[in-house]
């Protein structure tokens, strides 16, 4: 079993549609960190948590400690939204550097 | 532009050959790492340097070195390729050495081995 589960790994939706991206994970952390890689490669980086909830303009992201959870929300799902969702975790097993990638969930949102 | 640049984008190698991925940040980070990405499987870490002239192994090191040249430069060397490092490789940096802070990542080579 990894230990970064994402789910689904593949999400198709209309636009406007309020999506849900899941991230398990197994391990004690100090972080968890949301990503986003466009189609054309590039990883940019959306959220750090460490406890609680974030918001940026249509996304947030929650996090559960206890339940070893975290959400990505979209709220009015856009085409421009289309892209990898990566949830990526930081140990407190294996020292401050060590991030541990889920595969991914690739989110396409048809207009 | 602020932010991570790697070069070159793409890369074709012969088995055997070798080559330097170049890696510079100019929001003076202290925390450098290299990441190779394959399909169907999480980024996984090459090689990192928490500060300027330090350097570790990170999950999957065998067959690459690097160089920390400065605080702003940090290079991935494959001395001998192979067509198992076919893949795609992102540098990334952080502000500071501990912490819980974000990532800054380049935009990506794409090194094909043949």
């Amino acid at each position: 079993k990894n230990e970064v589960e994402q789910s689904p790994q593949n999400l198709t939706a209309q636009e406007g549609e309020f999506i849900t991206i899941n991230c398990s994970y197994s391990v004690g952390i100090s972080a968890l960190h949301w990503l986003q890689q466009h189609p054309g490669g590039g990883i940019v980086s959306l959220f750090m948590l460490s406890s609680g909830k974030k918001k940026h303009g249509r996304l947030i992201a929650t996090i559960n400690i206890q339940e070893k959870h975290s959400s990505l929300h979209i709220t009015a799902s856009h085409p421009r939204d289309s892209a990898v969702y990566i949830c990526a975790v930081r140990s407190t097993n294996f020292g401050n550097e060590k991030l541990t990638f889920g595969t991914g969930t690739r989110l396409t949102i048809i207009p | 532009n602020a932010g991570v640049t790697q070069t070159p984008k793409f890369q074709v190698l012969k088995t055997g050959q070798s080559m330097t991925l170049q890696c510079a940040q100019d929001m003076n980070h202290n925390s450098m790492y290299w990441y190779r990405q394959d399909p169907g499987m999480g980024l996984r870490l090459i090689y990192y340097s928490a500060s300027e002239g330090t350097t570790d192994k990170g999950e999957v090191p065998n067959g690459y070195n690097v160089s920390r040249l400065n605080k702003r430069e940090f290079s991935l060397r494959l001395e001998s390729a192979a067509p198992s490092q076919t893949s795609v490789y992102f540098c990334a940096s952080r502000l500071p050495r501990t912490g819980n802070y974000g990532y800054t990542f380049g935009s990506g080579t794409r090194l094909t081995v043949v």
